[in-house]
């Protein structure tokens, strides 16, 4: 079974632009989280989405933001970057969600660089 | 928020020791997760315990879970090379579809 991906793996982009990252999860799985992982801060939860809803949100702007297919393959957009946006940025899927004792599966991340 | 702090920050061993690292949280939890992360790429999930478990075994790791002082450890036995990496504790502390993450211990086997 083919792993999560993430398109692309790298990115650079200037400061105001902006950015959508995908994340295409395991087969089956219908649950994705996205996180933002910096040196200074560690791994911080985005959002989750699971069935084209998205069930909860971390504490990060509006610039932020996600949506899910009905395949389950899901988006994440930023826009007017910043450059304290440029980190590793992580998707993770599970069947049905974390808080359900599901291991979750990680892609390879995205990692963008604000310049 | 960050719920899990893991101790040490950082920690370096000659290969064939055993490495133990420390997580503790705050709030009552379902179940502690423990995952690995080799330089910047992916989170490779390790073990999960649950709240009404005590200690858990898989190959060189142990896992422990002490509910009481809120705190796990994760042990490595005879370690590798390869088992260079970082460790993250992450706990789920609800239905709320979010696993919260420790910092991170960062761990280097020395040759």
């Amino acid at each position: 079974k083919a792993g999560v991906t993430q398109t692309p793996r790298y990115l650079i982009k200037t400061r105001g632009q902006q950015v959508t990252l995908s994340c295409s999860p395991i087969s089956g799985h219908r649950s994705v989280s996205w996180y933002q992982q910096t040196p200074g801060q560690g791994l911080q939860f985005l959002f989750e989405y699971f069935s084209e809803t998205q069930r909860n949100k971390g504490n990060f702007p509006g610039r932020f933001s996600g949506r899910q297919f009905s395949n389950s393959r899901s988006e994440m957009n930023v826009s007017t970057l910043e450059l304290g946006d440029s980190a590793l940025y992580l998707c993770a899927s599970s069947l049905v969600g974390a808080g359900s004792q599901e291991t979750q599966y990680f892609g390879p991340g995205t990692r963008l660089l604000v310049l | 928020s960050q719920q899990g702090e893991e101790d040490p920050q950082a920690l370096s061993i000659q290969e064939g020791e055993n490495a133990t690292m420390n997580c503790s949280y705050k709030t009552s939890i379902n179940n502690l997760q423990w995952y690995r992360q080799n330089s910047g790429r992916g989170l490779v999930h390790l073990i999960l315990i649950r709240s009404n478990e005590r200690e858990k075994h898989s190959g060189r790791l142990r896992v422990t879970l002490d509910t009481s002082k809120k705190s796990s450890s994760l042990l490595i036995t005879a370690s590798r090379a390869a088992d260079t990496a970082s460790y993250f504790c992450a706990t789920d502390a609800g239905s709320n579809y979010q696993l919260i993450w420790g910092a991170g211990t960062k761990l280097i086997i020395k040759p």
